[in-house]
């Protein structure tokens, strides 16, 4: 069964305090890995595509990584425009719909 | 270039009212989609469409229906609403399908349903 896990569900900073999110996944066949940043009262606005294991991309302060099994958010060095809700999505095995997380939200303090 | 508009952005329903949302894109895209978005759930997919004339059902289809008479509108509707449909409902649109491509959302409506 698809299954998409993002944790924690809630992640507090100090401005310039690096920290990672991480997106578990259970997907037969992986078709990509996909990083969304959502503003309270927005949608989700696109940050990345991963592919393959191995993969990175980065903006900005961000950089995003893939393993076979979850991928990881890495906040370096934070500011507070930063703070939002991360979600990862996954394509449904057989499915023509994104599979999503249920998001970490991310506070950064001034 | 506006991206992907929705219309209304606030909308309250008593039971059985219906309503229909609109969803419009501006970046010729064949694929569109519509979410809702519900506190723990996630965004569960409700239908879509791979291009005019075309739709499909999703995870969560029941109590919706949708059409995309051109190709850069898809509109949502519900016949007789329920407060089980209380929720945000976000549009999305892809140039391909969605494990391929990433898909652009818009910006939402909060449909209450009393």
């Amino acid at each position: 069964e698809d299954q998409v896990t993002q944790s924690p569900e809630a992640l507090r900073l100090q401005e310039g305090e690096s920290s990672s999110l991480n997106c578990s996944y259970t997907v037969s066949g992986l078709r990509g890995l996909f990083w969304y940043r959502q503003d309270p009262g927005k949608g989700p606005e696109f940050l990345f595509t991963l592919y393959s294991a191995g993969e990175e991309k980065e903006k900005e302060r961000l950089k995003a990584t893939l393993t076979k099994k979850e991928s990881f958010l890495h906040i370096t060095a934070p500011k507070p425009e930063d703070s939002a809700t991360y979600l990862c999505a996954v394509p449904k095995t057989g499915a023509n719909n994104l599979f999503f997380g249920t998001g970490t939200r991310l506070t950064v303090i001034p | 270039n506006a991206g992907v508009t929705q219309t209304p952005k606030f909308r309250v329903l008593k039971t059985g009212q219906s309503m229909t949302l609109l969803c419009a894109q501006d970046m010729n895209h064949e694929y569109m989609y519509w979410y809702r978005q519900d506190p723990g759930m996630g965004l569960r997919l409700i239908h879509y469409s791979v291009g005019e004339g075309t739709t499909a059902k999703g995870e969560v289809p029941d109590g919706y229906n949708v059409s995309r008479l051109k190709k850069q509108n898809f509109l949502l509707g519900l016949e007789s609403a329920a407060p089980s449909q209380t929720s945000v409902y976000f549009c999305a649109s892809s140039v391909a399908i969605a494990g391929a491509n990433e898909q652009y959302f818009g910006p939402g409506t909060r449909l209450t349903v009393t």
